[in-house]
């Protein structure tokens, strides 16, 4: 089955730190580039970073620059997201999302996504 | 960043009814618009891409149309399990990908 399956949220200090993981399934995962996506508690989608198919070129919100760090592992079909310096306001429901491609390039468009991971940041 | 303005934020509607949502960003991003709909507690789902294109498997009564600035979703005639947030995406630069806000399509 074709899927993405996130892990590792929880509850956490601010300035505390967490990893997510995100692990693909039936399709080749070194093919793609991915994202992270978050939804706030009551709030809306928030796309929060990007990478590569080599993992060479990386991109993020300026919301969460210099703190979250994204990285995949196409040997293990997985990405992940370390989170450093979490804040309140970080507090989402984590979601990895594939990136696809039209046939002539010219659209690309999250095909599939996860189920997301829960992460609360709270004293 | 490309700024993702949607309206209406919540709209109440009927089934059978037929539903418009629009979508305007800050700046041209000639195709590179999608849509997805949203339930609580499950994955996002693609429901239109490159402005206008019906993702497989998306039922005929979703369509989109426009290009550069202005977006549109059509609903055609709602059904029970249409009631959802629907949300439009540019990605016309992956540096910085954008969200509209969400519009909340409740029953009347």
């Amino acid at each position: 089955e074709v899927q993405l399956v996130e892990s590792g949220g929880g509850l956490v200090q601010p300035g505390g730190s967490l990893r997510l993981s995100c692990a693909a399934s039936g399709f080749t995962f070194s093919s793609f580039e991915v994202n992270w996506v978050r939804q706030a508690p009551g709030k809306g989608l928030e796309w929060v970073s990007f990478i590569s198919t080599s993992g060479s070129t990386m991109y993020y919100a300026d919301s969460v620059k210099g703190r979250f760090t994204i990285s995949r592992d196409n040997a293990k079909s997985s990405l992940y997201l370390q989170m450093n310096s979490l804040r309140a306001e970080d507090t989402a429901v984590y979601y990895c999302a594939r990136l696809s491609y039209c046939d002539s390039g010219f659209c690309r468009y999250f095909d599939l996504w996860g189920r997301g991971t829960l992460v609360s940041v709270s004293s | 960043d490309i700024e993702m303005t949607q309206s209406p934020s919540s709209l109440s509607a009927s089934v059978g009814d037929r539903v418009t949502i629009t979508c305007r960003a800050s700046q041209s991003i000639r195709g590179y618009l999608n849509w997805y709909q949203h339930k609580p507690g499950k994955a996002p789902k693609l429901l239109i891409f490159a402005a206008s294109s019906l993702q497989s498997g998306v039922p005929s009564r979703f369509s989109g149309s426009g290009s550069g600035t202005d977006f549109t979703l059509t609903i055609s005639s709602l059904q029970p399990e249409d009631f959802a947030t629907y949300y439009c995406q540019q990605t016309y630069t992956t540096v910085s990908i954008t969200f509209g806000q969400g519009t909340r399509l409740e029953i009347k």
